[in-house]
């Protein structure tokens, strides 16, 4: 089981929206580490889509957007679009184990 | 262009040994904190160790039970990840990646280089 929680699996219509949640604890999220998320489409490398809780890198699209309250963050997808597809992964510092953890994934489908 | 480029991986016995290597492109690469990352097959990304920028500080993965060493080059650009002992949970692709400065994002990913234990 993976130290930070996220759903298996979202899906959304074209041009919808969708929020992917990520739980944690009072050792990492709750403590004030930063989040990270990640966009990964199978058979490449994870991407990063946030970081420092609400941050986007240049060239990610502002359809993606992130929050961070208490022991948890969501991460937020409007309009979607078929290359949306992909799993999304939340990462964070966890001080009991002294290093990074990632939650299990969430698979996006568009439907 | 920023690349990070792995190798080393390949198939080996349990209880064996390997060392993957990362060259690094396109950055100051002696500016930057480094990790290992690897992921097994059909599951989510696992840390696996941290390198700070001077080789000062290293951070590992507690599941790992002191059998892997990360090491780096800067003059050669690169990062090392020395495996012993392994085991078939260590079986996975393993990335190289960048630390994002200021946070502990990873903002470069390398595409990745396959460890196959074999029992």
């Amino acid at each position: 089981q993976s130290v930070l929680t996220q759903p298996p699996s979202v899906s959304g219509a074209p041009g919808q929206g969708v929020t992917i949640s990520c739980t944690g604890g009072r050792s990492n999220i709750g403590a004030d580490y930063d989040v990270h998320w990640y966009q990964q489409v199978p058979g490449d490398a994870p991407k990063l889509l946030i970081y420092g809780n609400t941050n986007r890198p240049s060239g990610v699209s502002d359809r993606f957007s992130a929050s961070k309250s208490g022991t948890s963050a969501s991460l937020a997808i409007t309009g979607l679009l078929p290359e949306d597809e992909a799993d999304y992964y939340c990462q964070s510092f966890d001080s009991n184990l002294s290093g990074s953890v990632f939650g299990g994934g969430t698979k996006l489908t568009v439907l | 262009e920023v690349q990070l480029v792995e190798s080393g991986g390949g198939l080996i016995q349990s209880g064996g040994s390997l060392r993957l290597s990362c060259v690094a492109s396109g950055f100051t690469f002696s500016n930057y904190a480094m990790n290992w990352v690897r992921q097994a097959p059909g599951r989510g990304p696992e840390w696996v160790s941290y390198i700070g920028s001077g080789s000062l500080a290293s951070h590992y993965a507690g599941s790992l039970g002191g059998r892997f060493t990360i090491s780096r080059d800067n003059a050669k650009n690169s990062l090392y990840l020395q495996m012993n002992n392994v085991r078939d949970d260590d079986t996975g692709l393993y990335y190289c990646v960048r630390e994002t400065i200021g946070t502990n994002g990873y903002d470069v990913w390398g595409r990745g280089t396959m460890v196959t234990v074999s029992s």
